[in-house]
């Protein structure tokens, strides 16, 4: 069945780069995505990387998409104390109306 | 910002009791998504819509009804409330058929005791 896994908690430096992991199981995934969410509210759309790209960069995010391993990461450089909130991964297909699964979150911890 | 705003966006009600979350929208986009988010679950999908009254099941959909009577509109249904839906609840919308994206509302959080 479609499943999407993430690694529970992060903890990094500021300054440090964070590498959030993310693998899914459904290999005619279309999309996959990053979503950022701040205590107390909604989830905010970060990035989405097409299934056809390895890699998209966008300021200080980076993801990478290995479609081999099925496998899925968010590098955020320079990381900064606003940056700490839980990071949901999730992919969608474009046959099944975008039907989309989301990851269980990963906190990320940001030490001053 | 896609317009999206939730209420009542704090409930607290005993079991038993019905309760309606709203979610609404300025917009008029087509589809309106309902989750519910629980610790170590992430999001899971519990109705959707495409149009005015045409909704569907996602994977959680028992115990909860839905109705969409106008676009702006998406209202979600406990009939009667138990301590196992106390959660978050999200509205999310798709912009349309051709946009794969969802925007998400602030959420309800709702506790049933």
């Amino acid at each position: 069945g479609e499943d999407v896994e993430q690694s529970l908690f992060l903890s990094v430096r500021e300054g440090d780069s964070s590498v959030i992991n993310c693998t899914y199981t459904d290999s005619s995934s279309t999309y996959l995505y990053w979503y950022k969410q701040e205590p107390g509210a909604g989830l905010q759309l970060l990035t989405y990387i097409f299934s056809n790209m390895d890699m998209k960069q966008d300021q200080r995010l980076t993801v990478l998409l290995n479609k081999k391993d099925k496998h899925l990461s968010l590098r955020i450089a320079d990381t900064q104390t606003g940056d700490s909130a839980i990071y949901f991964c999730a992919e969608s297909r474009s046959t099944g109306g975008f039907k989309t699964i989301f990851g269980a979150g990963t906190r990320l911890f940001v030490k001053a | 910002d896609a317009g999206i705003t939730q209420s009542p966006r704090h409930k607290v009600t005993e079991t038993g009791t019905p309760v309606t979350l709203r979610c609404h929208q300025t917009e008029n986009h087509r589809y309106m998504y309902w989750y519910r988010q629980d610790p170590g679950h992430g999001l899971r999908l519990i109705h959707y819509s495409y149009g005015v009254k045409d909704t569907d099941k996602g994977e959680v959909s028992d115990g909860y009804s839905v109705s969409r009577s106008k676009t702006e509109d998406f209202l979600l249904t406990l009939e009667s409330a138990t301590s196992s839906q106390t959660s978050v609840y999200f509205c999310a919308i798709r912009q349309g058929d051709s946009r794969h994206e969802q925007y998400f509302g602030p959420g309800t959080r709702l506790t049933v005791t």
